[in-house]
């Protein structure tokens, strides 16, 4: 089956950019998207089709994907931004949906 | 407002049965592939299972091996999973989600599910 993989963990300090990376065989011919999970709450999209922002997500996130590596950039990082984040494809050949491993950024 | 509402979920011993039942709202239901996706306690996100507008298309996580169905009634406005030989392993929070194109851009609060004796 397909692995979506994700660094652990990525701290930053406030006002810089994070970048969290997901790897995946080949990723670039695939459509990624990002979910943004705080503690106790259920995951939100905060980017959709590689780089598509859903209304009401700031202009901050952003998202990239190339080769075997997507990324999601946060720039100007608040504490806010503290939470898990995923990234997730979508399998043509199983039609499966498969979710990365996960990242938690810390914001110090 | 879209909303979905998952509900259902509760203490069951290994090898008990549960059905979790999602109430939509404030869209057209029956025109949108749903999903169930679940996360085990201080784990990531796993995709279970997916069920198409006219249940025409069904779909589900190998590691379920046949143990979990999904099912919808669109004139209720409802999708459900119902559990079968559940085992500790499927202890979670299961949330109900919408599916838009091949992202998933609603999600339900979630309901737990626990799996002990």
């Amino acid at each position: 089956s397909y692995v979506l993989t994700q660094p652990p963990s990525v701290s930053v300090a406030p006002g810089q950019t994070a970048t969290i990376t997901c790897g995946g065989n080949n990723i670039g011919s695939s459509n990624v998207h990002w979910y943004q999970q705080k503690p106790g709450q259920a995951p939100v999209l905060v980017v959709y089709d590689d780089s598509d922002r859903p209304s009401g997500i700031p202009e901050r996130f952003s998202g990239s994907n190339s080769g075997n590596t997507a990324a999601l950039t946060i720039s100007r990082v608040e504490a806010g931004d503290e939470a898990d984040y995923y990234c997730q494809i979508w399998d043509l050949s199983s039609d499966h949906y498969v979710f990365g491993t996960g990242t938690k950024v810390t914001v110090l | 407002e879209v909303q979905l509402v998952e509900s259902g979920g509760g203490l069951v011993k290994p090898g008990g049965s549960l059905r979790l039942s999602c109430a939509a709202s404030g869209f057209s239901f029956n025109s949108y592939t749903m999903i169930w996706v679940r996360q085990a306690p201080g784990k990531g996100l796993e995709w279970v299972s997916s069920i198409s507008t006219t249940s025409s298309y069904i779909y589900y996580a190998d590691s379920l091996r046949g143990r979990f169905t999904v099912s919808r009634d669109n004139a209720k406005n409802s999708l459900y999973l119902q559990m079968n030989s559940l085992r500790a392993e499927d202890t979670g929070v299961y949330y109900c989600v919408r599916r838009l194109r091949v992202h998933m851009d609603v999600w339900g609060q979630g309901t737990t599910v626990t799996v002990s004796s």
